[in-house]
């Protein structure tokens, strides 16, 4: 399909692990987000991508949660030494412009035991 | 920064009945607004945006919203709803400039029942 595609779609983990969720943006649009939305909240903003490079990192809670989008179009939201307030729905959107329409995948569930 | 306030965690309404889903939001600067939705078991879609023009903006499927700027207000409207309409409702905002981070409210649970 033409949307954002995101893997995988549930991932449980243990506390203490390395892991990966990737992000597939619609073909085109240079701007890719990564948000984090817990039970019962509303998307919480992680990091904003311009092409390659991060334009605005100022939501990632920690050092542990790292993302790079190297080539300008899949991205890799990274998280390591997983604790299990990580727990939550790891959401990406791209967008063509900035006038704020993002499109949305249907999120990486995230479960750390 | 900006920030938004949905104060109705959840709203139930009898079917054809007419909604309001309330959203306030905060900024020192100029906005653009959105409201999105949230399906059963889908991804988060727009339904509707503010950017520039008419403060009164319409969705394809018979939801408004007005801006209020003195009232710092975007609430959501439906004059009759349907069952289909049951979903989670995020009103965000973000500011006009080049960096289009959306920040979203907590969200308001629709239940639309017979």
């Amino acid at each position: 399909g033409a949307g954002v595609s995101q893997t995988p779609s549930n991932k449980v983990t243990e506390k203490g692990k390395y892991v990966e969720l990737r992000c597939d943006p619609i073909s085109g649009h240079t701007a890719l987000y990564w948000y984090r939305q817990s039970l019962g909240q509303g998307p919480e903003f992680l990091i904003y991508f311009q092409g390659t490079g991060a334009a605005d990192d100022s939501g990632l809670p920690n050092d542990r949660f790292f993302a790079v989008r190297p080539e300008g179009s899949v991205s890799t939201l990274k998280i390591q030494r997983t604790e299990r307030g990580d727990s939550a729905v790891y959401l990406c959107a791209s967008s063509r412009d900035y006038t704020g329409e993002l499109f949305f995948g249907e999120g990486s569930r995230l479960t750390v035991l | 920064a900006q920030s938004v306030t949905q104060l109705d965690s959840q709203v139930p309404v009898f079917e054809e009945a007419p909604v309001e889903l309330r959203c306030n939001y905060s900024s020192s600067v100029s906005v653009y607004l959105f409201w999105y939705v949230q399906y059963p078991n889908q991804g988060l879609q727009l339904l509707l945006k503010y950017l520039s023009g008419s403060t009164l903006v319409e969705s394809i499927n018979g939801f408004e919203a007005e801006f209020n700027k003195s009232q710092t207000s975007f609430h959501l409207r439906k004059p009759s709803v349907h069952i289909s309409d049951t979903a989670e409702y995020f009103c965000a905002v973000s500011g006009t400039g080049t960096d289009s981070k959306l920040t979203f409210g907590t969200g308001t649970r629709l239940q639309v029942t017979l």
